[in-house]
């Protein structure tokens, strides 16, 4: 049992140039989310599903796209990124309680 | 919109007691409490759900007054372990009892 993975773990990008976040879990939870943290600040929400084929925004979610085709994963792609999305970037997942964040990437855009 | 934590930064010695401060301008449906330490993921403490119901660890206390939509995280006899920085984060009435939205964080510092 995994629990949420996530990939990759620290990622340079230049400005301009697109990627996708990598989201899976093992736990069959319908509910997936997105957060960014910046330096000394909380968790921003990106974006969410409540399961396979179902998103929505959450609080910051220009420059992002997301989908759900599955239950286990749950991908962000960045389309065209700027340096205010350098940050570290969170997947959780949950089972309507507690949620069961990733490791996190670490995404530096120049 | 965000919950409000309060206070932004404490530092404790072992055995001292604190208290973390949470409060929403909106109908809340349930108050969960995470601690992220340095360079990791959050890590999940408690839930309070609207109602009374509350699940989490044995060693962390919570409150959750529904009237004024605000919570407390209690810290009694702190360890070392406890050090980190805590977050609430609350599920409005309104958002269909799932998305997340998290305060700025407490820095908890236990010093020797």
């Amino acid at each position: 049992n995994a629990g949420v993975t996530q990939t990759p773990k620290f990622q340079v990008l230049k400005t301009g140039q697109s990627m996708t976040l990598q989201c899976a879990q093992d736990m069959n939870h319908e509910y997936m989310s997105w957060y960014r943290q910046d330096p000394g600040m909380g968790l921003r929400l990106i974006h969410y599903s409540v399961g396979a084929g179902i998103t929505d925004q959450g609080e910051v979610p220009n420059g992002y796209n997301v989908s759900r085709s599955t239950t286990e994963d749950f991908p962000l792609r960045l389309l065209s990124a700027a340096p205010s999305q350098t940050s570290v970037y969170f997947c959780a997942s949950s089972d309507f309680s507690e949620q069961f964040f990733g490791p996190g990437t670490r995404l530096t855009v120049l | 919109q965000q919950p409000v934590q309060s206070p932004q930064a404490v530092i404790l010695r072992e055995g001292e007691d604190a208290v973390i401060n949470c409060s929403s301008s909106k109908a809340l449906y349930s108050v969960h409490w995470y601690r992220q330490k340095h360079g990791e993921a959050p890590v999940f403490l408690m839930i309070l759900l609207k109602g009374g119901e509350q699940k989490g660890h044995e060693k962390i206390s919570a409150s959750f007054n529904e009237k004024k939509q605000q919570s407390s995280l209690y810290l009694t006899a702190s360890q070392l372990s406890y050090s980190g920085t805590y977050f609430c984060g609350t599920v409005g009435m309104d958002t269909g009892r799932r998305a997340l939205t998290f305060g700025s964080g407490t820095r908890l510092q236990v010093q020797p």
